[in-house]
């Protein structure tokens, strides 16, 4: 099984700042990796496909990179909207996995 | 609109058993791949069970082989998740989410809440 590793575990930033995660595979998932969002008593929304595509509808100030086992996402400019969790998960191997979240909060 | 509802879920004693529904709407159901994804209290989701679009191809994790079945119905437009000798450790929300044409989960329910205690 893929174990992903999401760091830090909390950010706090202001909003109008950059937020930075990471997420580190154990083994290269080449760049089958995916962000969600999830808010209080929400189901998560997909954010980020294929390691860098934007999902529909998602706002331009969120961007994913990376490949084989390091990847990040930028929050380009937080909105109030934004503070919530986030995650990621792979599809390079069956069982798929999500990695443990980041909480971005408010400083 | 994509909908997806959930239902079936509650309270449950240890080795029990419950079936999860999940009606879909807005969508060609018949032509997409769909899971089931869980969520423990606390916890990050986790990938339960897969389903191609046909019922043909069929995915478990290995916690739940042997006990959970998963079943879809093309002519209802609904998901099926069949949980038998339930354990504490399967006490999650659970939420259907649709697989999109990349093979990501880009719809989901609004879940259904399992408890297994006695």
């Amino acid at each position: 099984e893929i174990v992903l590793t999401q760091s830090p575990a909390t950010l706090s930033l202001s909003p109008g700042e950059r937020a930075t995660l990471s997420c580190r595979a154990s083994q290269s998932v080449t760049t089958y990796l995916a962000w969600y969002q999830q808010k209080p008593g929400q189901a998560p929304r997909l954010l980020i496909y294929d390691a860098s595509n934007t999902a529909t509808g998602i706002p331009a100030r969120f961007s994913g990179s990376g490949s084989g086992t390091d990847f990040t996402l930028t929050i380009s400019s937080l909105e109030p909207e934004d503070f919530a969790l986030y995650y990621c998960q792979q599809r390079g191997n069956w069982p798929l996995t999500f990695g443990g979240g980041t909480k971005v909060e408010i400083k | 609109e994509v909908q997806l509802v959930e239902s079936g879920g509650g309270l449950v004693q240890p080795g029990g058993s419950l079936r999860l529904s999940c009606a879909a709407s807005g969508f060609a159901f018949s032509s997409y791949e769909m899971n089931w994804v869980r969520q423990a209290p606390g916890k990050g989701p986790e990938w339960v069970s897969y389903i191609g679009s046909s019922g043909s191809k069929i995915y478990y994790r290995d916690s739940v082989k042997g006990r959970f079945t998963i079943s879809r119905d093309n002519a209802k437009n609904s998901l099926y998740l069949q949980m038998n000798s339930l354990r504490a450790e399967d006490t999650a929300v659970y939420y259907c989410a649709r697989f999109s044409a990349w093979n990501w989960f880009d719809s989901w329910g609004q879940g259904t809440r399992v408890t297994v205690s006695s």
